[in-house]
């Protein structure tokens, strides 16, 4: 069963622009992790962050995760043409190992 | 390897026919994870294998579909009889642990059942 469900399914912007999706879940999660993954094929793990942390950065990715309200957010500062892809959030619920994975945002940035 | 192997890359096959798909993940990860993913969708849960036992295939969708890792490193994912509603995208993926860290999928395996 898909738990995670993206927010918005597509985003449009501009290189230079920040881009912002979220991410909302339905039980509790000892992590959730966030991936790309570039026309329809292998997902590239970006970032994992623990239900104890609440934000995470990584270069020019930044993630908070709010457990209160199960959502989590995908901030991508600055960006460019090649962040073209489609980012899907994922947790591990139930089993602590199997990850359940929304729908995904698409994203466009145009130059 | 380096990353995680799948092949075909791609296959098609007609309804009715038996098919395999391999994954060879990275060497030392003792779990391997098959998803399938369908078009516009997320990848959904199919097996989980620790070693060389499947932990969890409570994702697989009937008794058509079976998997095996028989020396705990390459891993097949078997289906038999194939339907036109198997179509997707088969992902494959490996991690050094079973909880708690990322993963590392391969490219995946698109299957067409025509």
């Amino acid at each position: 069963s898909q738990q995670g469900e993206e927010d918005p399914q597509a985003l449009s912007i501009q290189e230079g622009e920040n881009a912002t999706m979220n991410c909302s879940y339905k039980t509790s999660i000892n992590n959730l992790q966030w991936y790309r993954q570039n026309s329809g094929r292998g997902l590239v793990h970006l970032i994992l962050i623990r239900s104890n942390e609440r934000e995470k950065h990584s270069g020019r990715l930044r993630v908070t995760l709010d457990t209160s309200k199960k959502s989590s957010s995908l901030l991508i500062t600055a960006s460019r043409a090649a962040d073209t892809a489609s980012y899907f959030c994922a947790t591990d619920a139930d089993s602590g190992y199997a990850l359940n994975f929304g729908k995904g945002t698409s994203l466009l940035v145009t130059p | 390897g380096a990353g995680v192997s799948q092949t075909p890359s791609n296959k098609v096959t007609e309804k009715g026919k038996y098919v395999e798909l391999r994954c060879d993940p990275i060497s030392g990860h003792t779990a391997l994870y098959w998803y399938r993913q369908s078009l516009g969708q997320g990848p959904e849960f199919l097996i989980y294998f620790q070693g060389t036992g499947a932990a969890d295939d409570s994702g697989l969708p009937n008794d058509r579909f079976f998997a095996v890792r028989p020396e705990g490193s390459v891993s097949t994912l078997k289906i038999q009889r194939t339907e036109r509603g198997d179509s997707a995208v088969y992902l494959c993926a490996s991690s050094s642990l079973g909880t708690g860290g990322g993963y590392t999928f391969g490219s995946g395996t698109r299957l067409t059942v025509v």
